[in-house]
């Protein structure tokens, strides 16, 4: 069963940096490309970033572009979202989300996410 | 790249059929047939319902289907049933991916 868990997420003050990981289970990791996807509160989804499966691949929306870092580990089956410069707009629940390598562009599995909140 | 414009909500009765709407542009939606749709429940992750336009995952009911014409692309969902009411939203990928605003279904 494919599972993926988000962590790291909590307050921070605007300026501030966090680090969100997600350990992946059930699942060649080290095959697929993962992503970021976050959501504001009462807002809808939007795509954050992506990296390819052996991270020669890495894409950003212009919103974190410059400010955030997505990095995976293939050998601890962990991807990470290093966020710096943290906004008040920034405030999201962040989930971990696989794609598929059957049908491009589709996100068949997601976590369950991490809230992070920016505010001082 | 701006979001896709679904309409924020849409209504209908049991038994009855609905459909959103996903408008974009010839860079994201007309361009690939690369559009999936996500149902999300309050406080829950989303789930795929659509992929491709118009596949279905295994396990999703057949009363969703997909289509597209052009920028636009459509959820139908048919015989609305309550578990349906949620948040629906669409994704185009052409290199990067774009989600809609969300559509809010209310099942009367």
């Amino acid at each position: 069963e494919v599972q993926l868990v988000e962590s790291g997420g909590g307050l921070v003050k605007p300026g501030g940096s966090l680090r969100l990981s997600c350990a992946a289970s059930g699942f060649t990791f080290s095959s697929y490309s993962m992503n970021w996807v976050r959501q504001a509160p009462g807002k809808g989804l939007e795509w954050v970033s992506s990296i390819s499966s052996s991270s020669s691949y890495i894409y950003y929306a212009d919103s974190v572009k410059g400010r955030f870092t997505i990095s995976r580990d293939n050998a601890k089956n962990s991807l990470y979202l290093q966020m710096n410069s943290l906004r008040a707009e920034d405030t999201a629940v962040y989930y971990c989300a696989r794609d598929s390598i059957a049908a491009a562009g589709t996100l068949p599995y997601w976590g369950q996410g991490t809230l992070v909140t920016v505010s001082s | 790249q701006s979001a896709l414009t679904q309409p924020a909500s849409v209504s209908g009765s049991p038994g009855q059929s609905i459909t959103i709407s996903c408008t974009g542009t010839s860079s994201d939606v007309g361009s690939y047939n690369l559009v999936s749709w996500y149902q999300q429940h309050p406080g829950k992750a989303p789930k795929l319902m659509i992929y491709e336009v118009s596949k279905r995952p295994s396990g999703v009911s057949n009363r969703f289907s997909g289509s597209k014409s052009g920028n636009t692309a459509s959820l139908t969902i048919s015989g609305l049933q309550a578990e349906d009411e949620a948040d629906y939203y669409c994704c185009s990928y052409a290199g990067s991916r774009v989600f809609g605003g969300g559509t809010k279904l209310t099942v009367l």
